[in-house]
């Protein structure tokens, strides 16, 4: 149980457009999910805690109009990278929680590796 | 907010020997610790976890050690083997029952060597 699943697994998209990546939690419900970025050798960044039904939190120096997130039902959380410039690539992975008792484990999905030419 | 630090970066062992890697946080209000193994390209994975209310935790050949006092906590891998190469890495967790923001350390590169 607790699979997370994200789409797609890799993208390559021009500078100046738009990537959306999908998280999906597919055998339990998640209220909290959450995005991070990871650069080559490097360790994972949390970018921002998405809610369902309310506005994600964003960390600190992660730009909100920039990579908007959506969590619009318990087990689907998006993260839209807006007019992605060569900087953005990097591997995005997002996690879920599982809901319900003092449940402490996050499942992180497979990473999506954005290119940007 | 919450730091961790974590060492060393690197670390390569032969088959069969121990390795130990240490983190440490600056949170006193953490209560979480886990760590996750990650291979090239691939989803971090849970190992091990502990909480804050235990000092010790074993797995068969992984365990993992906590001093609240001094704010750090280390991975022990005994009878290491080639397929535990991967990067390793410890976070750090304030649990409120409501959320569980996870801050991770740097990362550690463990190399088992035959």
């Amino acid at each position: 149980g607790a699979v997370v699943s994200q789409h797609p697994s890799w993208v390559i998209c021009k500078s100046g457009t738009s990537v959306k990546i999908e998280c999906r939690s597919l055998d339990f419900q998640a209220t909290t999910m959450f995005w991070y970025r990871q650069f080559p050798k490097q360790s994972l960044m949390l970018m921002a805690t998405s809610n369902e039904g309310s506005k994600a939190t964003y960390e600190q120096g992660v730009e909100k109009d920039k990579f908007l997130i959506n969590h619009a039902s318990l087990t689907l959380s998006t993260l839209t990278v807006t007019s992605a410039h060569p900087e953005d690539s990097s591997f995005y992975i997002c996690s879920a929680r599982s809901e319900g008792g003092f449940v402490y484990e996050q499942y992180f999905g497979p990473g999506t590796r954005l290119t940007v030419t | 907010g919450e730091n961790v630090e974590q060492h060393p970066s690197t670390l390569s062992v032969q088959e069969g020997d121990s390795a130990v890697i240490k983190c440490t946080y600056s949170d006193s209000a953490s209560n979480y610790f886990p760590w996750y193994k990650q291979e090239l390209g691939k989803r971090p994975q849970l190992i091990i976890d502990i909480r804050s209310n235990v000092g010790e935790k074993k797995d068969q050949r992984i365990a993992v050690t906590l001093n609240k006092t001094a704010k750090h906590f280390s991975l022990h891998i005994t009878e290491t083997q080639p397929e535990d190469s991967a990067v390793y890495f410890c976070a750090a967790s304030i649990w409120t029952g409501t959320a569980s923001k996870l801050t991770f350390g740097t990362g550690t590169r463990l190399q088992v060597t035959l």
